[in-house]
Order: C-alpha cells, then structure tokens, then sequence
C-alpha cells in the first residue's frame, strides 16, 4: 500500500506567487524526499530530508518535516513558469514509497 | 551527473508478446529499481536488485520478471503483455548503503502500450 499522499492533488498559481504541497505518511521514516517529474518524463530528485530534521532549504525550496503528526510541506517561493510539473513526496525507511504527486501549475 | 537510460521511450506491443525493457545506469550503482506509473496511483515498485543476479519482489510482480546479468542493466521482461500492463515504466538506481533510504536515480521512462 501506498505510503505517501500528496495534498492538494493539483494546485494552479500565477507566477511569482508561492506554491505549497502537503505530504503525510503513515509509518516510521529514515527520511522523506521529494522529486520533480516532467510531463511524461522520469522523476529529478530535489531535497531529502532526514528524519531528525526539521527544516531544510535549498534555492528556493523550503522542506519540513514533522514526524509526530507524519507530515512534510514542500514550498516553492516566487514561482516560475518553468516550476510547472508534478511534485511526489517519497518516504524513505524499510521501503521506499512514493505518493500520488501534486500537479502544480505557474502560469505566466 | 549519473545517467539512467531507457531503451525505449515509446513501446507498441500486441496482448500475448515477450517485451523487454532494458535500462543502463553509469555511476556503478549496487542498487536498481522498475517502477509503474499510472495515473492517480503513482509509482509502484514491481522488482529491485541490489546486486548483480539478486532480485527482489516489490509490491506488483505478478506478470513481470527481471534479469540482472551486469551491474550496469536491469531488464523488466513481462512475459506475456496484457492490455492491463499498459503503463509508463521507470527504472531508477540508487547507492549501496540504506536500499532504500538513497536517493533514486531515475531514466526518462517508457511509455508502454498494449494492444
């Protein structure tokens, strides 16, 4: 069974604007990530975060963790055209599971 | 950069044929993975090898099998498609250590279809 769930299931935003995605899980974790796909492409990692972690940035990413309510936030800031794609949130401990994905789309 | 390919990105195969879908990856990974994608179930693991010839059963490996004769490539064979395996299919490899706790590594996918 699938381990991840991402929330919204598709979000659309006006570019510059932020983009938030929800993950929540239901087991004990190593670590969550979070990947880019493409439209109709193979998926691109973009940050891992470890499970004694709080809070991770990179570029404009900002990733939390909460492990007591078994949820992660992926954030993009001053979104771009290009940001458009779809999100998966990935849990990382005796397997590795990946979510549905949020559909996110910047328009210009 | 680590480089996963495909052999194919477009595959067109009729019910009841053999197909093999070949991936290579060039950073001597240990570890490599065959995935289903389909929509509004996500990605599904269907075998993994962390080892060349060891496999390992993921959660759908009914109608699939997998060879790892190298350590470079990982072969998903279904062994007799049906209309129902139509699907895009990802290959990913990963580091060693923590099967599943390294980040993946993923090839651009095929998208397969089963008439």
């Amino acid at each position: 069974s699938q381990q991840g769930e991402e929330d919204p299931q598709a979000l659309s935003i006006q570019e510059g604007e932020n983009a938030t995605m929800n993950c929540s899980y239901k087991t004990s974790i190593n670590n969550l990530q979070w990947y880019r796909q493409n439209s109709g492409r193979g998926l691109v990692h973009l940050i891992l975060i470890r499970s004694n972690e709080r809070e991770k940035h990179s570029g404009r990413l900002r990733v939390t963790l909460d492990t007591s309510k078994k949820s992660s936030s992926l954030l993009i800031t001053a979104s771009r055209a290009a940001d458009t794609a779809s999100y998966f949130c990935a849990t990382a401990g005796n397997q590795f599971y990946f979510g549905t994905g949020t559909s996110l789309t910047v328009i210009p | 950069d680590v480089k996963v390919t495909q052999s194919s990105r477009y595959l067109v195969k009729r019910t009841g044929e053999k197909v093999f879908l070949e991936c290579v990856q060039d950073m001597d990974h240990e570890n490599m993975f065959w995935y289903r994608q389909d929509p509004g179930l996500g990605l599904r693991l269907i075998y993994f090898s962390y080892d060349v010839k060891m496999k390992e059963k993921g959660d759908i490996p009914e109608g699939y099998s997998v060879s790892r004769e190298k350590k470079e490539r990982f072969s998903l064979i279904l062994e007799s498609a049906s209309t129902n395996q139509t699907s895009m299919y990802l290959c990913a490899s990963s580091l060693s250590e923590g099967l599943f706790q390294k980040t993946q590594y993923f090839g651009p996918g095929t998208r397969l279809l089963v008439l």
